[in-house]
């Protein structure tokens, strides 16, 4: 059984880095075309993907937010990890993580995502 | 703005058969290599996939559900609509321009 789960802050202030991390069971981020991604919505929003990484270390990022969005790996603690640079109030948001199975950058299996907030 | 265009809303009554559609491009849906994939999302939860790789179901997904993909539009049908499928439906796709991940900006469907 695959599951993910998002931890990192609740609360930010403007300018500063957030740092988000994926743990998951179920598969390993070694196994051919396994990916994981980072989606977040805000509040009363639609869903917006941020950022990609496969099995390969291959990386994809939202071309609005590259500049600020960094995605890593951690394959021995099954951890990726999502860092984003000047968190500003329109970054509140619940973000998710999500299981790719087989490359094809579509998501079968969701976190239930974490709230972070942005204010100051 | 969203690079995926849905209807914000639609809906309909017990047991009818209900479509979303979501217009893309040729950057996206429109090649025949990205394949869409469809979502549905409850407040406070986890969105869970409908469909992946245009029209297959994952197991455990009813068979009222189905998908399939025309040009640069993918669509979305939910017969035998129940209350329990008032939800927010999203489409998403590969685009080769961006080299991202597009979502649509969701449809909120409602069971009257």
């Amino acid at each position: 059984q695959i599951t993910l789960k998002e931890s990192g802050p609740t609360l930010m202030k403007p300018t500063q880095t957030l740092t988000l991390t994926c743990t998951f069971s179920g598969f390993s981020l070694t196994t051919p075309e396994v990916g994981v991604a980072w989606v977040r919505q805000p509040p009363g929003k639609a869903l917006e993907w941020l950022a990609l990484i496969y099995w390969n270390d291959a990386k994809f990022y939202s071309s609005s937010l590259k500049s600020r969005l960094t995605v890593s790996k951690d394959v021995y603690r099954n951890q990726v990890v999502l860092r984003m640079t000047n968190m500003d109030p329109v970054d509140t948001a619940t973000y998710f993580c999500a299981h790719d199975s087989v490359g094809d950058r579509g998501f079968d299996v969701w976190g239930q995502g974490t709230m972070v907030t942005v204010s100051s | 703005q969203s690079f995926l265009t849905q209807s914000p809303s639609a809906s309909g009554t017990p047991g009818q058969r209900v479509t979303i559609s979501c217009s893309g491009s040729s950057s996206n849906i429109g090649n025949i290599r990205n394949y869409a994939y469809w979502y549905q999302h409850l407040p406070g939860t986890a969105p869970k996939l409908l469909i992946y790789r245009n029209n297959q179901r994952p197991s455990g997904v009813s068979d009222r559900f189905s998908g399939s993909k025309s040009g640069t539009s993918a669509s979305l049908v939910i017969s035998g609509l129940r209350s329990e499928d008032e939800a927010v439906y999203y489409c998403s796709a590969w685009d080769d321009s961006l080299r991202g991940v597009v979502f649509g900006g969701g449809t909120k469907l409602a069971v009257l």
